[in-house]
């Protein structure tokens, strides 16, 4: 596709359910970056993959929180046990080559409501 | 990763130019700055970006000082679709990682 896709675009949850939510990046954009804007607040870096390297899992809140990316494509993060704190626009990024110098591309996000 | 300082919000005229601050003092030699911002309920958009050469697009252009400790934003022409909030960003070298701070929120007014 011609950008960043993320879905779904809005998701309502039970609080205790698991969620996934997908993005699947540019074709050929080996980085890939995860997000949470609350609401009002700015953006807070969750995780963050690199072709074939370990992802940076640095900025994930809690072990309820993980993110997997299959054949260095699209990416799925997952979140258990969903509590109301959760409910944020979670955004996914993807650049290519991962070279400083490049810019990030970002999706328009799925809003998730946890009720 | 360099922290970077910037104010939590500005207001401009329609028309007139818009000069973004942002403080990075503890920038180091290879890290670039980045520009982005985010108009409501959208993504972040990327503007710009360079390491130490002043830098200008369709979008805006880039001033950054000798010693590399701050930066300007210029939005040449304000219009009312500029009004978002403008993040400044120092991207490490060895990492890929855009971390965001708080931004500055501009508001364009007629």
């Amino acid at each position: 596709g011609a950008g960043v896709s993320q879905s779904p675009s809005n998701k309502v949850t039970e609080k205790g359910k698991d969620v996934e939510l997908r993005c699947d990046p540019i074709s050929g954009h080996t980085a890939l970056y995860w997000y949470r804007q609350s609401l009002g607040q700015g953006l807070e870096f969750l995780i963050y993959f690199q072709g074939n390297s370990a992802p940076d899992k640095s900025g994930l809140p809690s072990d309820r929180f993980s993110a997997e990316r299959t054949g260095g494509s699209v990416s799925t993060l997952t979140i258990q046990r969903t509590q109301q704190e959760d409910s944020a626009v979670y955004l996914c990024a993807s650049s290519p080559a991962g070279q400083v110098g490049t810019e990030a591309f970002f999706g328009q996000g799925t809003r998730l409501t946890v009720v | 990763d360099a922290k970077t300082t910037q104010p939590p919000s500005m207001d401009c005229a329609e028309g007139r130019a818009a000069n973004l601050p942002c403080n990075h003092s503890t920038i180091s030699g290879n890290e670039y700055v980045y520009w982005y911002r985010q108009i409501h309920s959208q993504g972040p958009q990327y503007i710009i970006h360079g390491l130490k050469n002043n830098e200008t697009n369709e979008m805006a252009s880039l001033i950054i000082t000798e010693d590399r400790k701050s930066s300007t934003l210029i939005l040449p022409h304000a219009t009312l679709r500029d009004t978002a909030v403008y993040y400044c960003i120092v991207r490490g070298y060895n990492t890929d990682k855009l971390i965001f701070g708080t931004g500055t929120r501009l508001q364009v007014f007629p």
